[in-house]
């Protein structure tokens, strides 16, 4: 069975500072990785998504992630970090059998003036 | 296209009783999963419908349905409500071909309130 694990639940950066947000995953096969990111109250957006390929994602809001199967990593980052970016990000993997997704437990992003 | 929505978007129901959610997914998508999300457990993943047929199911009691209609809309149901299924009950939809993991896009979510 696959897991997503988040190390850090919450991360305070000030604007303007880059951001990178963890993701540890485990799975047998080759994963399908996602982020979403959730305002508070809100349904989840898609950041971006990793199937294959290029293992450098580039996502929407300026945001990336880089694929790292030798280290089951797929951490998410930004290079300026601005106030509306504050939310809740998730980290996701799929398997290669319908859509069912493993959550990790989230970061809360908090950003600082 | 218009995006997955969701009704109701608040329900407030009382322990015992049962409550049906609704989700329309994205026009042309025909796979529709169901996620729930608590402040303990995190978002967990319930049942995936698609054309009509569940194709995978979580780990959660049978008090927990669903089912697909012919236009893929899909509705999920919990009978004999507990205060611990009081929870963001998420709806997904993604185009659903060739039974690999697709791109979800999610709606608002429904809140359900257990008293």
């Amino acid at each position: 069975a696959q897991s997503v694990t988040q190390p850090d639940i919450h991360i305070t950066v000030s604007e303007g500072a880059s951001l990178e947000l963890r993701c540890n995953y485990s799975y047998g096969a080759t994963p399908y990785l996602f982020w979403y990111v959730q305002s508070p109250g809100q349904g989840l957006q898609l950041l971006l998504k990793y199937f294959s390929g290029d293992t450098l994602v580039q996502g929407i809001k300026g945001f990336e992630a880089e694929f790292k199967r030798s280290q089951s990593s797929f951490n998410l980052r930004k290079p300026s970090v601005h106030w509306s970016d504050a939310a809740e990000y998730f980290c996701a993997v799929g398997a290669n059998a319908g859509n069912m997704l493993t959550f990790g437990g989230g970061t809360r992003l908090m950003v600082k003036p | 296209k218009a995006g997955v929505t969701q009704t109701p978007r608040y329900l407030i129901k009382t322990r015992g009783q049962q409550v049906t959610l609704s989700c329309s997914p994205i026009s042309g998508h025909r796979s529709v999963s169901w996620y729930q999300q608590t402040p303990g457990q995190g978002l967990q993943f319930l049942f995936e419908y698609f054309s009509e047929t569940q194709r995978n199911k979580g780990n959660f009691p049978g008090r927990f349905s669903g089912r697909q209609f012919s236009n893929s809309r899909s509705e999920m149901n919990v009978s004999t409500l507990e205060l611990g299924d009081s929870a963001l009950y998420l709806c997904a939809s993604s185009p659903g071909q060739g039974g690999r993991t697709d791109t979800q896009y999610f709606g608002p979510g429904t809140r359900l309130t257990v008293l």
